[in-house]
Formats: structure tokens, C-alpha cells, sequence
């Protein structure tokens, strides 16, 4: 149980175009998904945090007008990298979790390679 | 803001042999996450620890919380192939106690020797 799945894996793009990365719960509902960045050789970083229904809660540092999420249901948040730059290459990475404050971790996608040309 | 530093950066163990990583924080641990990650893919969520004194086991990991919540240990014993990977701790932002908006340490690379 608790699968996320995370489409594309992998997407190759010019630059000035725009990318949507979906991240699905498979098998649970998830009231809450997550969105991390992680550079090479390097941690991930917390991006924002979507509440199904709500605005997206944005970390120090991220332009959420570059950074666009939509959590339209309980399954599924998406990130759309606007206007994307070589700068924003890097590996995104969605979890997802079923109930806040609870006992439950959260549950990682694969993640999506984004390489901006 | 909240540190997590985890050490060795990379490890390279003989198969079979025992092994630790460890995870220190700069500010008291309210929740504490192990997670594994293979090079370029997702986390494998291994163990959450929210008690000072925890212990908890799954196969052949055992993950340990201190008393005063501020370090956190990886234990794997007799290690195989199968256990190489990146191992992350993760912790939930102080000001956002259970909210698991996480802030991650560096990373142990684990490789394991035949």
C-alpha cells in the first residue's frame, strides 16, 4: 500500500516553455502532498506544501508565481514550472500523506528529471 | 534554522559486516524519519521515531532515538547488497511540529562490497 506515482519521470524542454509534473496517490487519499527539489549530490529541499482545496504553502525562496500547484483532489497535486530557465534543472520530487499529525509518514514519488535547454 | 548532519557522508562496507549512520540535530527532534533513496529515484520510508528513547526494528534496521531528542542512529546489521543506497533522515521543522514539512540531512552514501 501507499503508492505515489509521479509523472513524467523524465522531461527534456526549452527554455521559456512551461512543464507540468503530476503526483498521483495510488491507493490512499492524501489531504496533504509535498514538493522537494534535490540537486545533484545534494538533500532535498522542501518546495511547498498542498492542502487539497487550498493554496499552496510556499518555503522561503520559492516564487510561487514560477512554481504553480494545484491540488484539485485528494489524489492527485500538480507543479507547473512556468516560463522554465536552465537554472530550474533539477530532480523534483512529490510525497504525498493521508492524514496530518498523525502516525503516518509520507509516501515519495519516484520523482521527475527535469533538464531545461 | 534547524540543521540535520549525518555522518559518514559515504560508507563502503564488506558485505555482511554491521554498520551505523548517524543523524544530529542542531534543535530538539520533534519527529524523526529514516527514509532510503537509490541514486535518481524516490524515498523508501524505513522508520519514524518520535520518542526520546525509541527503538524501533524492521529486518535487519534498527533505527534509535536519544533521550534528549536531538540524535538519531541507523543500525544495520549484516549488511547485503540490497542495503546500498542513499540513507536520509529527515525532521519536521520546529515551528511546524507534526506538520512534516521536512527538512532533510545531507545523505550517507552506503555502498556494500561482495
Amino acid at each position: 500500500g501507499a503508492v505515489v506515482s509521479q509523472h513524467p519521470s523524465w522531461v527534456i524542454c526549452k527554455s521559456g516553455t512551461s512543464v507540468k509534473i503530476e503526483c498521483r496517490s495510488l491507493d490512499f487519499q492524501a489531504t496533504t502532498m509535498f514538493w522537494y527539489r534535490q540537486f545533484p549530490k545534494q538533500s532535498l529541499m522542501l518546495m511547498a506544501t498542498s492542502n487539497e482545496g487550498s493554496k499552496a504553502t510556499y518555503e522561503q525562496g520559492v516564487e510561487k508565481d514560477k512554481f504553480l500547484i494545484n491540488h484539485a483532489s485528494l489524489t492527485l497535486s500538480t507543479l507547473t514550472v512556468t516560463s522554465a530557465h536552465p537554472e530550474d534543472s533539477s530532480f523534483y520530487i512529490c510525497s504525498a500523506l493521508q492524514s496530518l499529525y498523525s502516525n503516518q509518514p509520507q509516501h515519495f514519488g519516484d520523482g521527475t528529471r527535469l533538464s531545461i535547454l | 534554522s534547524q540543521e540535520l548532519e549525518q555522518s559518514p557522508q559515504s560508507l563502503i562496507v564488506q558485505e555482511g559486516k554491521n554498520l551505523t549512520i548517524n543523524c544530529t540535530s542542531s534543535k530538539t527532534l520533534y519527529g524523526l524519519y529514516w527514509y532510503k533513496q537509490k541514486y535518481g529515484e524516490g524515498l523508501i520510508f524505513l522508520m519514524m521515531l518520535q520518542k526520546g528513547g525509541e527503538e524501533k526494528s524492521h529486518e535487519k534496521i534498527t533505527a534509535k532515538l536519544d533521550e534528549k531528542k536531538q540524535q538519531s542512529s541507523l543500525h544495520i546489521t549484516a549488511s547485503q547488497p540490497s542495503h546500498a543506497g542513499i540513507y536520509l533522515c529527515g525532521a519536521d521543522k520546529p515551528r511546524h511540529p507534526g506538520a512534516q514539512k521536512l527538512v532533510f540531512g545531507q545523505g550517507t552514501r552506503l555502498t556494500i562490497n561482495p
